[in-house]
């Protein structure tokens, strides 16, 4: 079976550019994250998908990041313009749901660069 | 909100015992996590607590009191692989897990 698949895994931009990552969840999973993490911290929710809806955003800035889940299932999240403190890396995540632990499963990232 | 508390580093030997702990304040308690995530990559599940007591799986083992807010994940005979930092997320009433700052263990010879 297919894990979280993220793209790209390396950005470098400088700022004031914008930048998307992707991501695909685990086939059948309807709950979808995007954390961002920093270094030598842990990650920090950004937005929550239930299906398309976010069922929780209240931790993602929205005046420059945006995200969409449109048809349930893949999920791009976008920062425009980007600053110079929005290196990291964005780390999406997937759930089946409310039926099992709730454990979450995690792709391997996405590290933004921003000069 | 959510605060949750571990240390920042441990070290230990291979082949010893380690315990790492967690502390944690929530509005609301619906499970506790562990994941394992060593450098450059993706956080990987450990265990999860959501009833008081002893959780074992092979090496690993995790603890959790919600009367004291307090979990613990032991880690028996220690291999270098297991050099990797250590992840306690603690879920609340909306199913959101809320991620402590991580505990980098060292293992060395």
């Amino acid at each position: 079976e297919a894990g979280v698949v993220q793209s790209p895994r390396y950005k470098i931009i400088e700022k004031k550019q914008p930048v998307a990552f992707w991501c695909n969840p685990i086939s059948g999973h309807n709950t979808l994250y995007w954390y961002l993490q920093n270094l030598g911290q842990g990650p920090e929710l950004l937005i929550r998908y239930e299906n398309e809806e976010a069922v929780d955003d209240s931790q993602l800035p929205k005046d420059r990041f945006s995200a969409e889940r449109l048809k349930g299932v893949d999920s791009t999240l976008k920062i425009q313009p980007a600053e110079l403190g929005d290196s990291a890396v964005y780390l999406c995540a997937s759930s089946p749901g409310l039926t099992n632990t709730g454990e979450l499963f995690f792709g391997e990232g996405s590290r933004l660069t921003v000069l | 909100g959510q605060n949750i508390d571990q240390p920042t580093e441990m070290t230990a030997t291979e082949g010893a015992i380690v315990q790492i702990n967690c502390t944690y304040q929530t509005s609301g308690f619906n499970g506790l996590f562990w994941y394992q995530q060593h450098a450059g990559e993706a956080p990987t599940f450990l265990s999860y607590n959501v009833l008081d007591g002893l959780e074992e799986k092979g090496r690993f083992s995790s603890f959790l009191s919600r009367s004291k807010g307090y979990s613990y994940l032991l880690l028996k005979e220690l291999q270098m692989k297991d050099s990797a930092s250590y992840l306690c997320a603690v879920r609340d009433w909306g199913d959101i897990p809320t991620f402590g700052r991580g505990t980098s263990l060292i293992v060395h010879p």
